[in-house]
């Protein structure tokens, strides 16, 4: 089955850790996204990424980085620049960037600084 | 700028009419897309409507868009205890960037 995969569903970090959240995605789409989920607060964007090895950054970049050497694979990692890492992390991605592409989601990684 | 804005909570009791809102600002937003997080979950597309249309149903789902107001909705007809979810409005301007609303819980009584 085609889909968005992403592991782990819950990690915890300790302050001053730099952490990474995989996203891998079966579905042979060119476009990748990491958003942001806060309680009370829509989704926001940390980075996206339209093509193999090229990502551009979002409206949060800060504290974040991202990787894209496979079409499949775009791993998060959220390094200790991070001041407030503790959120629901979210994947998404699309057949292109064009507009009337749906954007599928994976389940979500929960990462909480402890 | 961009934004989009829902209320936060709705509640209905099983078999009623759902009716959640949503207002946008970008005018040249093209498609409008209402999404589905079940507990724990990523988001599902539900269904979405291009700017150019005023009204689109789909099964239980009907959407109406008046552009005039930036003003977008979403009905859920014979509201079922399934339907107990957060839905998120989004906008889809001319980049690749999909903007989100926080999202409205919607809470079904049975």
């Amino acid at each position: 089955d085609g889909g968005i995969t992403q592991s782990p569903k819950y990690l915890f970090r300790k302050e001053g850790q730099n952490v990474t959240l995989s996203c891998e995605q079966n579905l042979n789409h060119d476009a990748m996204y990491w958003y942001r989920q806060d309680p009370g607060q829509g989704l926001r964007l940390i980075y996206y990424s339209q093509i193999v090895n090229d990502f551009q950054k979002g409206d949060i970049a800060e504290g974040y980085s991202v990787s894209r050497e496979k079409k499949e694979s775009f791993p998060l990692t959220v390094t200790s620049a991070q001041k407030n890492p503790t959120a629901f992390y979210l994947c998404a991605s699309s057949p292109t960037g064009r507009l009337n592409t749906e954007a599928f989601f994976g389940q979500g990684t929960r990462l909480t600084v402890v | 700028g961009e934004d989009v804005e829902q209320s936060l909570f709705l509640s209905v009791r099983e078999g009623d009419s759902s009716v959640i809102n949503c207002t946008y600002t970008d005018s040249s937003s093209t498609y409008l897309y209402w999404y589905k997080q079940e507990p724990g979950a990523g988001l599902q597309l539900l269904t979405y409507i291009f700017s150019n249309m005023d009204m689109k149903q789909d099964q239980r789902l009907t959407v109406l868009l008046n552009k005039k107001d930036k003003h977008l909705s979403l009905r859920i007809a014979d509201t079922q205890t399934g339907d107990s979810a957060i839905y998120f409005c989004a906008e889809r301007t001319g980049g690749f960037k999909t903007i989100f609303g926080a999202g409205t819980r919607l809470f079904v009584k049975a």
